[in-house]
């Protein structure tokens, strides 16, 4: 069966400070993979997609990229975080079909 | 600009309650329509809904696609306290990715 891994599951990071989060899925090969950001009680915004290695599509301009340098892998990074940052970072997957799934997230707060 | 939003946004019912949430939805090219319960972290998947499949019943939980009226809704009957959660609409638009577009989502609280 698949599974998504997160890491790590909580951050707290100072502003002007760089982000790494990461994520990698197991059990399927050429997954589509998402990053999502949900702010306190919100709903979810994409940001990235992926549907293969080296090959990212942003939604929306802002303070971060992504890159997927492997099959099952997808990071998500900022050379210098903002306050406006913080918020629930999750990655998704699926296989081309409609449904995703999801991984556990990462808890970012910028202070 | 596709769009999805979600009502109401917060609903607190007591432990037996039937309960419904809405989502309505905005897509230039509608495919498929999920719901998904989010607890304390990752939302779990639901349901899918599309113009071949409208209607689907999980236990105490079920959803209808009106595709007329652009819509759909989660009827959650003999609420339990476990049932306490963020639900989440999103949309799936035909193309690219499937990229999902998500409401604000409703936050549902049992109190027993």
């Amino acid at each position: 069966s698949q599974t998504i891994h997160q890491w790590p599951a909580t951050l707290v990071q100072p502003v002007g400070s760089p982000l790494s989060l990461e994520c990698t899925v197991e059990g399927t090969s050429n997954p589509n993979l998402y990053w999502y950001r949900q702010a306190a009680g919100r709903g979810l915004q994409l940001l990235f997609y992926s549907v293969g290695i080296g090959q990212i599509s942003s939604e929306v301009p802002q303070n971060l990229s992504a890159s997927r340098p492997q099959d099952r892998q997808f990071i998500l990074s900022s050379k210098k975080l903002l306050l406006s940052d913080s918020g629930f970072y999750l990655c998704a997957w699926n296989s081309g079909l409609e449904t995703q799934y999801f991984g556990p997230g990462t808890r970012l707060l910028v202070l | 600009e596709d769009k999805v939003v979600q009502s109401p946004l917060s609903l607190v019912v007591h432990e037996g309650d039937t309960v419904t949430l809405n989502c309505s939805y905005e897509v230039t090219n509608f495919r498929s329509l999920l719901w998904y319960k989010q607890e304390k972290k990752a939302p779990t998947f639901l349901f899918m809904l599309t113009s071949s499949g409208i209607e689907k019943k999980s236990g105490r939980l079920s959803s209808i696609l009106d595709k007329k009226e652009l819509s759909s809704i989660l009827n959650i009957t003999a609420t339990q306290t476990g049932d306490s959660a963020i639900y989440l609409c999103a949309v799936v638009p035909r193309g690219g990715a499937q990229k999902l577009v998500f409401g604000q989502g409703t936050r549902l609280t049992i109190n027993p």
